[in-house]
């Protein structure tokens, strides 16, 4: 089976730009979960979709927002971006949180943004 | 709320030597915790997880760990070092139950000497 892929690996924009990252999960997993990851500030939880649906989120703010497709395929996007945003992006997807012991999840390779 | 804290952001060992990687967690309902490695410009990998079966854990590349209610924690261990288990280990937790989001430590960066 094909892993959890990110498009663009990397990425970089001006500030006050907004950006789209973009996640293809694992075939069959239904869940699709954000995080990002800074030198400052680590990895931190932005949001998590199953079945199109923002199920839980983060504290970050509403410039961070995501969306889930049909296919469970999953895109991030990030409105006037600020220099803090600069981070690596990484998705992960799983079978299904609700039943699935454990939350297992497999990560992408993520996808790095800088901000300029 | 849960938390997760790593003691020592950077370790060293031989080659061969022991690996000790410290973990201790916070959590007001009972655990899931996992344990994943990030290789330079990769994303994360699962070394191992703890899912209330087991307390002592074995996962990949030789590591194992063991779960302590009674201590809070989580520390991962491999016998002997290998020059590829160089990375950064991050320790994690998550609720076993509702929302199941994954709280990170801050990450603990193994460097394995010849």
């Amino acid at each position: 089976k094909a892993g959890v892929t990110q498009t663009p690996r990397y990425l970089i924009k001006t500030r006050g730009q907004q950006v789209t990252l973009s996640c293809s999960p694992i075939s069959g997993h239904r869940s699709v979960s954000w995080y990002q990851q800074t030198p400052g500030q680590g990895l931190q939880f932005l949001f998590e979709y199953f079945s199109e649906t923002q199920r839980n989120k983060g504290n970050f703010p509403g410039r961070f927002s995501g969306r889930q497709f049909s296919n469970s395929r999953s895109e991030m996007n990030v409105s006037t971006l600020e220099l803090g945003d600069s981070a690596l992006y990484l998705c992960a997807s799983s079978l299904d949180l609700a039943r699935t012991s454990g939350n297992e999840q497999f990560f992408g390779p993520g996808t790095r943004l800088t901000v300029l | 709320a849960q938390s997760v804290t790593q003691l020592g952001s950077h370790v060293s060992v031989s080659e061969g030597a022991l690996v000790l990687l410290r973990c201790n967690y916070s959590s007001s309902v009972p655990p899931y915790l996992f344990w994943y490695v990030q290789y330079p410009n990769q994303g994360l990998q699962l070394l191992l997880k703890y899912t209330s079966a087991a307390t002592l854990v074995k996962g990949i590349n030789g590591f194992e760990a063991e779960f302590k209610k009674s201590e809070t924690s989580f520390h991962l261990t491999k016998p002997s070092a290998h020059m590829s288990d160089a990375a950064e280990y991050f320790c994690a937790v998550s609720k076993s139950t509702g929302r199941r989001a994954l709280t990170f430590g801050s990450g603990t960066r193994l460097q394995v000497q010849p």
